[in-house]
């Protein structure tokens, strides 16, 4: 059974600062996915990365994949309040059964 | 576009009921897939259908079934209702069933069983 560990599980930060939140798996990924949910709304995608050492930008925000693709990182540079929500990373692997598997997911509260 | 629409947004059970929730996919997507949130367990892949077949399950009870339509809606039932069925269900559709395939999520349903 493959499981994505998330940490830290919760973050509370002020504006400003930066943070990194981290997604380990013991199992290689196929792919890998994060989200952020909001409250009374369903996860949002922000970024898919597929390549070992891949690093992705999305304005404020930097996604790196492990090269063994069995991690990876969600970095946020001078954190807003509209940073604030539940980050989730989501992961498929070779020859899994499901679809895929979430993180138990960083609950981030960024203070003004 | 549309989004992914759930319906209903709220829904409050007896234990021993049963319930059926909808989905109804962004238009042209055949992939609809069912996940169940809740504060301990995070988020726990039900199952997935693509072209009304029923590719991949999940570790959930009998109770918990579900279907998919020709226009691809999906729609996911659970029956004699138990306090622990409690959550937030969240349906999420994307174009095609392979892996790299974003998923695009509904706002959820969230039953109350009591």
């Amino acid at each position: 059974t493959q499981l994505l560990e998330q940490s830290p599980q919760f973050l509370s930060i002020q504006e400003g600062e930066n943070l990194t939140v981290y997604c380990n798996s013991s199992s290689v990924f196929s792919s890998l996915q994060w989200y952020r949910q909001e409250p009374g709304e369903g996860p949002v995608l922000l970024v898919t990365v597929v390549t070992g050492g891949e690093v992705k930008k999305l304005k404020r925000l930097t996604f790196q994949f492990g090269d063994a693709r069995k991690d990876s990182s969600l970095h946020i540079t001078a954190a807003q309040p509209g940073d604030t929500g539940l980050y989730l990373c989501a992961g498929t692997f070779r020859g899994g059964t499901y679809k895929y598997i979430f993180g138990t997911g960083t609950r981030l509260k960024v203070l003004a | 576009k549309a989004g992914v629409t759930q319906t209903p947004r709220y829904l409050i059970k007896t234990r021993g009921q049963q319930v059926t929730l909808s989905c109804s996919p962004i238009s042209g997507h055949r992939s609809v897939s069912w996940y169940q949130q809740t504060p301990g367990q995070g988020l726990q892949f039900l199952f997935e259908y693509f072209s009304e077949t029923q590719r991949n399950k999940g570790n959930f009870p009998g109770r918990f079934s579900g279907r998919q339509f020709s226009n691809s809606r999906s729609e996911m039932n659970v029956s004699t209702l138990e306090l622990g069925d409690s959550a937030l269900y969240l349906c999420a559709s994307s174009l095609s069933s392979g892996n790299n395939s974003p998923l695009h999520f509904g706002n959820g349903t969230r039953l109350t069983v009591t």
